[in-house]
């Protein structure tokens, strides 16, 4: 039940064309939903977050959808560059707790 | 200002050692945590500290110990190395402990042979 369930594994999208990744979870006490971006040598760093009582927040060219009633959520990447070639990662942290629980990643490829 | 810092930044150890893996963190977070990065699998939490003098076990805890002794020092050490803990370590700290805003080391790449 604290599982979060990411797709796809690896994605290759060309440039400027729309980078999608879906994560999904069972654990409706999940209150905080953030996705991180790791490129490679490095630690992850956050990106962008959403709690359950928002649909969508949007910074830049990266947008969070958020399906609450499907528990589902997804990272929307405009306009991808191949500066966004990273892994990524959707997140979950439980009402109260104080520990993340990280989908399986995504390495995303944007080529030139 | 350093953020989290990790050290070494590879090691190769033989199975049976034992090794402590460093943290230090200098922006006075009262959490702190480890995880390992495996391919396929994400970064699975190893143990935690909301605060000096308390820690708690997170999904993958066997084989590990930590301590926190000061707000700045979370390290991990590893008893008795095994080749299933071959794997990148990271460490990670965060204000607020409820996972907002973790500031994440680079990482160790422990080889375990």
């Amino acid at each position: 039940q604290q599982q979060v369930k990411q797709s796809p594994q690896s994605l290759i999208v060309q440039k400027g064309g729309i980078s999608i990744i879906n994560c999904a979870y069972e654990n409706t006490a999940f209150d905080y939903f953030p996705w991180y971006q790791q490129f490679p040598g490095k630690g992850p760093a956050l990106l962008i977050a959403i709690r359950p009582d928002v649909s969508e927040k949007k910074e830049g060219r990266f947008t969070i959808s958020f399906n609450k009633s499907a528990k589902q959520f997804s990272l929307h990447i405009m306009d991808s560059q191949p500066g966004d070639s990273a892994t990524y990662f959707c997140a979950a942290t439980l009402q109260g707790a104080q520990k993340l629980v990280f989908g399986q990643g995504t390495r995303l490829t944007i080529n030139p | 200002n350093a953020g989290v810092t990790q050290t070494p930044k590879f090691q190769v150890l033989k199975t049976g050692q034992s090794m402590t893996l460093q943290c230090a963190q200098d922006m006075n977070h009262e959490y702190m945590s480890w995880y390992r990065q495996d391919p396929g699998m994400g970064l699975r939490l190893i143990h935690y500290s909301v605060g000096a003098g308390i820690t708690d076990q997170g999904e993958v805890p066997n084989g590990y110990n930590v301590s926190r002794s000061t707000t700045e020092d979370f390290p991990l050490r590893l008893l008795s190395a095994a080749p299933s803990q071959t794997s990148v370590y990271f460490c990670a700290s965060s204000p607020t402990g409820f996972g907002r805003g973790y500031t994440f080391g680079s990482g160790t790449r422990l080889t375990v042979v």
